[in-house]
């Protein structure tokens, strides 16, 4: 049974650029969530998805946008990169309800140069 | 709004002995808390967690933790470090119900020695 898959796993891109994420959630998982893991920073939710809408939003601007497809496989899409935005972008995928754990991939490393 | 701080960067402790990282919390309403471990170069691993029921708990790899209502605190311990337990660890905190949005401290370096 495959965990969470996350692809590419290193990235570089320039400034203005536009970048796509993807992932693959665990297997019998429905509900995806996106983070931005800044250097010795913990985790900032970006947002999550389910039944392929936005369930829920950070603090993130309009740049960061996602999608999730009829299989639950799910893209996180950063437009107009910033140098800001270099960091590692984890993916993790649940079972919906209140509490259920978090199955997180091992992440896409952006470097914005 | 809700928060999590990690009040040490880094924690050492010797192969063999008692280990503790702390956690405390800020959230309105009941709480819902996490402990995740990250490796290098890996993503988050749940330990455990808190949702209701009784104040310790136990999680994965012989970790337990122990919620502390009064001093919003949910400190991370095992009685017996190993040495492969030196990661980063991170507590979570969301609020039971509504938003599901989760607030993570910035993480704690175990390290544990021989």
């Amino acid at each position: 049974d495959a965990g969470v898959t996350q692809s590419p796993t290193h990235l570089i891109k320039t400034r203005g650029q536009q970048v796509t994420l993807r992932c693959s959630p665990k297997s019998g998982h429905d509900t995806v969530s996106w983070y931005q893991q800044a250097l010795g920073q913990g985790p900032q939710f970006i947002f999550q998805y389910y039944e392929e809408e936005e369930r829920q939003r950070g603090n993130f601007p309009d740049r960061f946008s996602g999608h999730q497809f009829p299989n639950y496989s799910s893209e996180l899409n950063v437009n107009a990169l910033l140098l800001g935005d270099s960091a590692l972008y984890l993916c993790a995928s649940s079972l919906a309800g209140s509490g259920n754990i978090q199955y997180f991939g091992a992440g896409t490393r952006l470097s914005v140069l | 709004a809700q928060s999590v701080a990690q009040p040490e960067d880094q924690v050492n402790v010797a192969e063999g002995n008692p280990l503790t990282v702390k956690c405390t919390y800020s959230v309105s309403g009941n709480p819902y808390l996490f402990w995740y471990v990250q490796y290098p170069n890996r993503g988050l691993q749940f330990l455990l967690k808190y949702i209701t029921g009784d104040n310790l708990v136990k999680g994965s790899y012989g970790f337990e933790a122990e919620f502390n209502k009064s001093q919003t605190s949910f400190h991370l311990k095992k009685p017996s470090a190993l040495v492969s337990d030196s990661a980063l660890y991170f507590c979570a905190v969301r609020r039971s119900g509504g938003s599901y949005i989760p607030t993570f401290g910035r993480g704690t370096s175990l390290i544990v020695h021989p």
